[in-house]
């Protein structure tokens, strides 16, 4: 069965800051897809990055990087010089390709607050 | 371009009473699926169309939650009767396809139920 673990409840920083979140996965499946999504106080979740378990590149988008390593079950996300807009809670998502639909299983989530 | 549209946003009942949640996804996308979001936890996948047909309802739990998507366009989302722990946001995505497993999810700002 899939499983996403996000061990950080909550994270605190100061603007500025650069700030990881952690993210482990299990699966049985030799193909899938690892995604986070953005979870503002508006409530709607925002698609952030997508990763297939084929491609191990580390991705930069602006002030946000991905770290993933299939060696550790890790999908880490990096948000360098952090900002007040940042805060809010941040999901790992898995889907599991063998059946080819698209089914997310989440993390719990983290919460991060960036202080002014 | 619209986003995904719920109603209402927020929804106050006691337990044993009946209750209904409407959703409506971007125009074009053929996959709709309901979350059940609990306080502090991810989103957990109740049931996933595909147009009007059910994809994946295996946590569902039918004998008090119903849902149909008539006309493969928008959705409803019943509870009958409530119970406590059935408080939770209750989330709408869509994607243009579950068939293409790494296809991103829309979601709507949820609609707040608190079972009292």
């Amino acid at each position: 069965a899939q499983k996403v673990t996000q061990a950080q409840t909550e994270i605190s920083v100061v603007e500025k800051e650069d700030v990881t979140l952690d993210c482990v996965y299990e699966t049985r499946d030799t193909t899938y897809y690892l995604f986070w999504y953005k979870q503002p106080p508006s409530g709607e979740l925002v698609f952030l990055i997508r990763r297939n378990s084929f491609d191990e590149q580390n991705e930069i988008s602006g002030r946000y990087s991905w770290n993933f390593q299939k060696s550790t079950s890790s999908f880490n996300f990096t948000i360098t010089a952090s900002q007040v807009v940042d805060s809010a809670v941040y999901f790992c998502a898995l889907s599991e390709g063998g059946t080819g639909f698209q089914k997310l299983v989440f993390g719990t989530g983290t919460r991060l607050l960036v202080s002014p | 371009e619209a986003g995904v549209a719920q109603s209402p946003r927020y929804k106050i009942i006691e337990k044993r009473q009946s209750v209904a949640f409407w959703c409506n996804p971007i125009s074009g996308h053929a996959t709709l699926y309901w979350y059940q979001q609990i306080l502090g936890q991810g989103p957990k996948l109740l049931i996933q169309f595909q147009n009007n047909g059910v994809v994946d309802d295996s946590q569902l739990p039918k004998d008090r939650f119903s849902a149909e998507r008539l006309k493969g366009v928008d959705s409803t989302l019943k509870i009958q009767p409530a119970k406590l722990e059935d408080s939770a946001v209750y989330l709408c995505a869509s994607s243009p396809s579950a068939l293409a497993v790494t296809n991103e999810q829309f979601f709507g700002p949820g609609t707040r139920l608190t079972v009292l």
